[in-house]
């Protein structure tokens, strides 16, 4: 079964460093691009940015360029979003999602459950 | 970058047909044929119901189909079904920052 898990929920403070995980299985992880896609709380989806993993080869927003990172570990099939200094507005679901090598603006067919970032003092 | 223009709200009656607008630019929409829309249920992860304008992925209904003219793409569902209540959103490649950028999202109701 194809399938992307990410990490459990987060709770953090303000200024803390967080990086959480997309772990693929089922498929060639390193021939899809995984992308990271945010949904504050009872808004719409924004999309972050996309790596491949075969290459890392990573395409950012503009909304999201210098605020995250977004890397990979293709040894272990995994994605990674992080945040070096985390603020308030942060706060919000994480999805992780795969598109095909043809191009990341295909479309998104797998996507991970969600990780719920919780930034409070 | 600006999010791509959807309705905020569209209903409809069961068996009746719906659609739901999504308007950009030339830069996006208007210029290439990379649109998306995906189904998100209330506390679950989206689901990609069309790709390229107008593709289903396999397992999708055919009573969902979609469509662009100019800078405007289009999801149509017919037949609607009580499970199709839900928020729908599209998504389409933006040249002007050579990333993806969504719509705002339609909440549709099932009278």
């Amino acid at each position: 079964e194809v399938q992307l898990v990410q990490s459990g929920a987060e709770v953090k403070k303000p200024g803390e460093s967080l990086k959480i995980s997309c772990k693929g299985s089922g498929y060639s992880f390193t021939s899809y691009w995984i992308g990271w896609v945010r949904q504050m709380p009872g808004k719409g989806l924004e999309w972050m940015g996309i790596i491949y993993p075969g290459d890392s080869d990573t395409r950012y927003s503009p909304s999201f360029q210098g605020q995250v990172t977004i890397s990979a570990d293709k040894s272990i099939s995994t994605a990674y979003l992080q945040w070096s200094s985390l603020k308030a507005s942060d706060t919000a679901m994480y999805y992780c999602a795969r598109a095909p090598t043809l191009g990341y603006y295909y479309g998104m067919d797998v996507w991970g459950q969600g990780t719920t970032v919780t930034v409070s003092s | 970058q600006s999010a791509l223009t959807q309705p905020a709200s569209v209903s409809g009656s069961p068996g009746q047909s719906i659609t739901i607008s999504c308007t950009g630019t030339s830069s996006d929409v208007g210029g290439y044929n990379y649109v998306s829309w995906y189904q998100q249920h209330p506390g679950k992860a989206p689901k990609l119901m069309i790709y390229e304008v107008s593709n289903r992925p396999s397992g999708v209904s055919n009573r969902f189909s979609g469509s662009k003219s100019g800078n405007t793409a289009s999801l149509t569902i017919s037949g609607l079904q009580a499970e199709d209540e839900a928020d729908y959103y599209c998504s389409s490649y933006t040249s002007s920052s050579t990333s993806v950028v969504f719509g705002g999202g339609t909440k549709l109701t099932v009278l």
